[in-house]
């Protein structure tokens, strides 16, 4: 049972545009949300996370949205730059049961110069 | 910054052999984390410590162990090595005192891919 999920497996666009990555969860007990961005053969790389008390945080070119009541979060880059296309992973965690992270199966972004 | 360290990088074992990862967490963190990911996979928790307990146990095979040191260092043991235990298994760490009661991030180190034959 994937409590997160990604549904696009991979994701496309052009340099200076604007690239949503989306999430869903199923598990209303996830009070804590991660976006972690990871190259081949590395470990993943923490962006940005938005706890479940916040609609919105941003930091950057990168802000972040929750939608509870969706259970939907999303991660918008703008502008998008050659340098961020790798697989990007969802993460959330439960505060109660001592912060495990939940991942999704990752979205790969490709921005084209 | 110091960021978390894991060695090997890389190792190769046959099957029924055991190999030890080891993770060293950034200055002053009180808790690991490991995750196995496999190929095409999301990584999947296996264990964590905080303090040197045990904090919790995720989806993490009998033949695996684990402990953090005085030093907070971690150690994963595994035996009896089988060929679906080749993986990459990455450590994070996090500062669970300083977090606040929900919010806590950990950051991972680079992965140990290991390759059972």
């Amino acid at each position: 049972d994937q409590q997160v999920k990604q549904n696009s497996p991979s994701l496309s666009v052009q340099e200076g545009r604007i690239s949503i990555l989306n999430c869903d969860y199923t598990n209303s007990m996830f009070d804590y949300f991660l976006w972690y961005k990871k190259y081949p053969a590395e470990g993943p790389t923490f962006l940005i996370s938005i706890s479940s008390i916040k609609d919105k945080n941003e930091d950057g070119r990168f802000t972040v949205f929750l939608n509870k009541s969706a259970k939907h979060l999303s991660l918008h880059i703008v502008p998008s730059q050659p340098g961020d296309s790798a697989v990007y992973f969802c993460a959330a965690s439960d505060g109660g049961s001592n912060y495990k992270l939940t991942f999704g199966k990752g979205t790969l972004l490709t921005v084209n110069p | 910054a110091a960021g978390v360290i894991q060695s090997p990088r890389h190792l190769i074992k046959e099957k029924r052999e055991t190999a030890t990862l080891k993770c060293y967490p950034i200055p002053r963190h009180d808790t690991v984390y490991w995750y196995q990911q496999g190929p095409g996979q999301d990584p999947q928790f296996l264990i964590s410590f905080y303090e040197k307990m045990q904090s919790d146990k995720g989806s993490i095979p009998d033949r695996f162990s684990a402990q953090q040191f005085s030093d907070y260092h971690s150690e994963l043991n595994m035996s009896s090595l089988e060929l679906g235990d080749s993986a990459l298994y990455f450590c994070a760490s996090s500062s669970r005192r300083l977090a606040s009661t929900i919010q806590e991030t950990q950051y991972f180190g680079p992965g140990t891919r290991l390759l059972v034959l």
